[in-house]
């Protein structure tokens, strides 16, 4: 279903710099999730927000947080990069029996 | 904890054939919610068919179907007449409570399913 939107496509960041990823929902819903996934690990739950608070929380370090604002868009930041941040993160627009997610951000740590 | 397992890493099928992509899943919750998504190497999650626990019918959509055996605790996933366009991985996912919209996705480690011409 069209109208995740998440930005930027593609990120490549160093070592030790922060970055701030985006995800607008689709219309009417108002509950944002975030997803890492990596090669070894797979799909690791980052964290959850409803009208603009946040309600779940997934086992991260304090370095990554996020927020949601009035409009449902919300941000996730990760500071201090690591190398072991290169992931794809993928950002779901949920409402009662669906998720849809977003095309990913892939970023790279160097 | 809730626990998603595919035991499936790789999948073959032939173009035009029907395919079984197998999900069991472990909970305590009565209400849950279970999902399949695919996922082509663009990297795209895609929402393919979602399942209430309390549903009484399987769900289908156009190709996709959902076996679900309560029982037994599987959500297997159908591709009916495979095309080409099927190859991708796919991932089954689970939802704690089945009604409204705050809950996260625990998912299987996923299965690539590739289509033969």
């Amino acid at each position: 279903k069209a109208g995740v939107t998440q930005t930027p496509r593609y990120l490549i960041k160093t070592r030790g710099q922060q970055v701030t990823l985006s995800c607008s929902p689709i219309s009417g819903h108002r509950s944002v999730s975030w997803y890492q996934q990596t090669p070894g690990q797979g799909l690791q739950f980052l964290f959850e927000y409803f009208s603009e608070t946040q309600r779940n929380k997934g086992n991260f370090p304090g370095r990554f947080s996020g927020r949601q604002f009035s409009n449902s868009r919300s941000e996730m930041n990760v500071s201090t990069l690591e190398l072991g941040d290169s992931a794809l993160y993928l950002c779901a627009s949920k409402g009662e029996g669906e998720a849809f997610f977003g095309q990913g951000t892939r970023l790279t740590v160097v | 904890a809730q626990k998603i397992t595919q035991t499936q890493p790789g999948m073959f099928v032939q173009e035009k054939e029907a395919v079984t992509l197998d999900c069991t899943y472990d909970t305590s919750d009565q209400s849950y919610g279970l999902f399949w998504y695919k996922q082509p190497s663009s990297g795209e999650m895609i929402f393919l068919i979602y399942q209430g626990s309390y549903d009484e019918q399987n769900a289908t959509e156009g190709r996709y179907s959902l076996n679900f055996q309560k029982a037994r605790k599987s959500a297997n996933l159908v591709i009916s007449a495979s095309q080409l366009g099927d190859s991708a991985m796919y991932f089954c996912a689970m939802r704690e409570n089945s009604g409204g919209s705050n809950y996260k996705l625990t998912f299987g480690k996923g299965t690539l399913l590739t289509v033969n011409p």
